[in-house]
């Protein structure tokens, strides 16, 4: 079974100061994963994701996200965050292999930038 | 349309009556998923339908659920007997085909069971 930690329920951060909001998963074999952003009262939007080749996945907003397969992470990251960064994060993961389709997500973690 | 589009945007029903909750999923996207989330939790998975393959319908949380996707389109989640614990909101989203695609999220259902 695949499977997701968010290791932190919130995250608070300064504005300007870079942030990152922790994952890690779980998954026979190779991953897909990414990153959703959910804002009050919004379904989620889409972020960025990892496929393939260079580890770094840069995605909307100025955010990015590392994949490392030996700690199993995608951490994911911004250089300096901005008051409007802050929202619920989603991070979620995907096998490979026939039939794999079910996109299994974290708990969220509440990242709260603060002026 | 644009995006994924879900009615109605809020719900509220008696304990013990049957609601339906509609998606509109973007047009030529052949996958479609429902997921519940509930205060303070995740995303729970509640069934996944993929053209016109038999539907999974692993995460259905009890028999009271149950979903129908009519013509490879528009999706109808069914919950009858409504009981408090029901309560959440309800997302859902399609996709093209592709393990590596990403999901496209509605707004959402908010449904109270009062």
């Amino acid at each position: 079974a695949q499977s997701v930690a968010q290791p932190e329920d919130q995250v608070n951060v300064a504005e300007g100061n870079p942030l990152t909001v922790k994952c890690t998963y779980s998954v026979s074999g190779n991953p897909y994963l990414f990153w959703y952003v959910q804002y009050p009262n919004r379904g989620l939007q889409f972020l960025l994701k990892y496929i393939t080749g260079d580890n770094l996945v840069k995605g909307s907003y100025g955010f990015e996200a590392e994949f490392n397969k030996s700690q199993t992470s995608f951490h994911l990251k911004k250089p300096s965050a901005l008051v409007s960064d802050s929202a619920l994060y989603f991070c979620a993961v995907r096998g490979r292999g026939a039939g794999s389709y079910q996109l299994t997500f974290g708990k969220g973690t509440k990242l709260s930038v603060i002026p | 349309g644009a995006g994924v589009s879900q009615s109605p945007s809020n719900k509220v029903t008696e304990k013990g009556k049957d609601v339906e909750l509609r998606c509109d999923p973007i047009s030529g996207h052949t996958a479609l998923y429902w997921y519940r989330q509930s205060l303070g939790q995740g995303l729970e998975f509640l069934i996944y339908f993929q053209g016109n393959s038999a539907p999974d319908k692993s995460g259905l949380p009890s028999d009271r659920f149950s979903a129908e996707r009519t013509g490879g389109s528009v999706s109808t989640l069914t919950i009858q007997r409504t009981q408090q614990e029901d309560s959440a909101v309800y997302l859902c989203a399609s996709s093209t085909r592709g393990e590596n695609t990403e999901a496209f999220f509605g707004q959402g259902t908010r449904l109270t069971v009062v």
